[in-house]
């Protein structure tokens, strides 16, 4: 059964204090993996797609990286505007996206 | 150039009602997507269109729920009547073509039924 699961649940972070998001994954067929960003009140937000392992993509603070299994979304010196919901989908060769619950993010200050 | 459009942004019902949702995909797009999102919860495909046909419709709650896409461009997404359980944001997205590309996001159709 196709399957993602993102951790943690929730992450309080003080301003600057880096981290990484998980992502893993258990599909057939995997098309990309997508990493978008929710504020509340607001559709998802597209920050970046991966499509095969070992490949990694970069914007401003965040860095996205990609295994067979899983996709780590790393924080580097993190402010309060970068505080939402992030969220992960893969994208399936039957053009279907399947999406994580996502993690909480909150930065402060 | 325009994001998608979705409307309306809240809506507020009482159990039993019809409501509609309208949607406008980026422009060249001709794949659109109706999602559903539960609170605390990550979006869940309801129907998936490429151009007028409608490919993917097998999490669409039939019995209440239908949506057209008339010409291949705008969308609407009708329940009828709506149910208690039917109160979550109801997201438009699109993309050009589907499996890998990126699909981008409405700010969504925030329902709730009383």
């Amino acid at each position: 059964e196709d399957q993602v699961t993102q951790s943690p649940e929730a992450l309080r972070l003080q301003e600057g204090e880096s981290s990484s998001l998980n992502c893993s994954y258990t599909v057939s067929g995997l098309r990309g993996l997508f990493w978008y960003r929710q504020d509340p009140g607001k559709g998802p937000e597209f920050l970046f797609t991966l499509y095969s392992a070992g490949e990694e993509k970069e914007k401003e603070r965040l860095k996205a990286t990609l295994t067979k299994k899983e996709s780590f979304l790393h924080i580097t010196a993190p402010k309060p505007e970068d505080s939402a919901t992030y969220l992960c989908a893969v994208g399936k060769n039957t053009d279907k996206l399947i999406f994580g619950t996502g993690t909480r993010l909150q930065v402060f200050p | 150039e325009a994001g998608v459009v979705q409307s309306p942004r809240y809506k507020i019902i009482e159990k039993k009602q019809p409501v509609a949702f309208w949607c406008n995909p980026i422009s060249g797009h001709n794949t659109l997507y109706w999602y559903r999102q539960n609170l605390g919860q990550g979006p869940e495909l309801l129907i998936r269109y490429e151009n007028e046909e409608a490919v993917d419709d097998s999490q669409l709650p039939k019995d209440r729920f239908s949506a057209e896409r008339l010409k291949g461009v705008d969308s609407t997404l009708k329940i009828q009547p709506a149910e208690l359980g039917d109160s979550a944001v109801y997201l438009c997205a699109s993309s050009f073509g589907g499996g890998g590309n990126t699909i981008y996001f409405g700010e969504g159709s925030w329902l709730t039924v009383v």
